[in-house]
């Protein structure tokens, strides 16, 4: 049982390029979303999904969207990425629509120069 | 709107001394979940523990504890007789119930706490 995987690991990207970060869950669960995170400021929301077909604006969505097609995958991609993109993105799901825990994946790393 | 204080930056100690991570937290609504994660060096985020708003009891497990106390907006992780393993960035999170909890997690930036052998 892999829980959560994210693609890739780590990526280096020019500014301009498209990249997808790719997430993808085994365990079933309704809600789905991304993160990011940047020394100093913690994680910050990017886009969630409560279920398959529906997703909403997080915090810092500017430059970033997302598509839930099925449960399991829940991909973020970064249309012209920009050096501000640089961080290290988690993907999570919860349980249900209650206020559960969420699990996190272990991350992609992501320089964009 | 939601936020969250972890005004503790990084905390240093030595092993065996106990340390309390503080968090403050600010939401308009009366039914609300605390949470806090730990981030070792390997950079997952582990769970820790769920409050909701209802249940200001503390909790022990183990060598952690947590106080909570509403009338100071306030949920505080302590560790006991710290080890080098407690090692990691700890971060405090909050959840409110507006859309049945499925708009995502508001995290304070997170307090280093480092243990010296």
């Amino acid at each position: 049982i892999a829980g959560i995987t994210q693609a890739p690991t780590s990526q280096i990207l020019a500014a301009g390029r498209r990249m997808t970060l790719r997430c993808t869950q085994d365990m079933r669960h309704n809600a789905m979303y991304w993160y990011r995170q940047d020394l100093g400021l913690g994680l910050r929301l990017i886009h969630y999904s409560n279920t398959a077909g529906t997703t909403g604006k997080g915090e810092v969505p500017d430059g970033y969207s997302v598509s839930r097609a099925n449960t399991d995958d829940f991909p973020l991609t970064l249309a012209s990425a920009v050096p501000s993109q640089t961080s290290v993105y988690f993907c999570a799901t919860k349980e249900g629509l209650l206020n559960n825990e969420q699990f996190f994946g272990p991350g992609t790393r992501l320089t964009v120069l | 709107a939601q936020k969250v204080t972890q005004a503790q930056t990084e905390i240093s100690v030595v092993e065996k001394e106990d340390v309390t991570l503080d968090c403050v937290y600010e939401t308009r609504d009366t039914t609300y979940y605390l949470f806090w994660y730990k981030q070792p060096p390997s950079g997952e985020l582990v769970f820790l523990i769920r409050r909701n708003s209802f249940d200001e009891q503390n909790e022990i497990s183990g060598r952690y504890s947590w106080n909570f106390q509403k009338s100071t907006s306030s949920f505080n992780f302590t560790i006991t007789a710290s080890q080098v393993v407690d090692s990691a960035v700890y971060f405090c999170a909050l959840s409110d119930d507006s859309g049945g909890g499925a708009d995502g997690l508001t995290f304070g930036k997170g307090t280093h706490l480092i243990i010296q052998p």
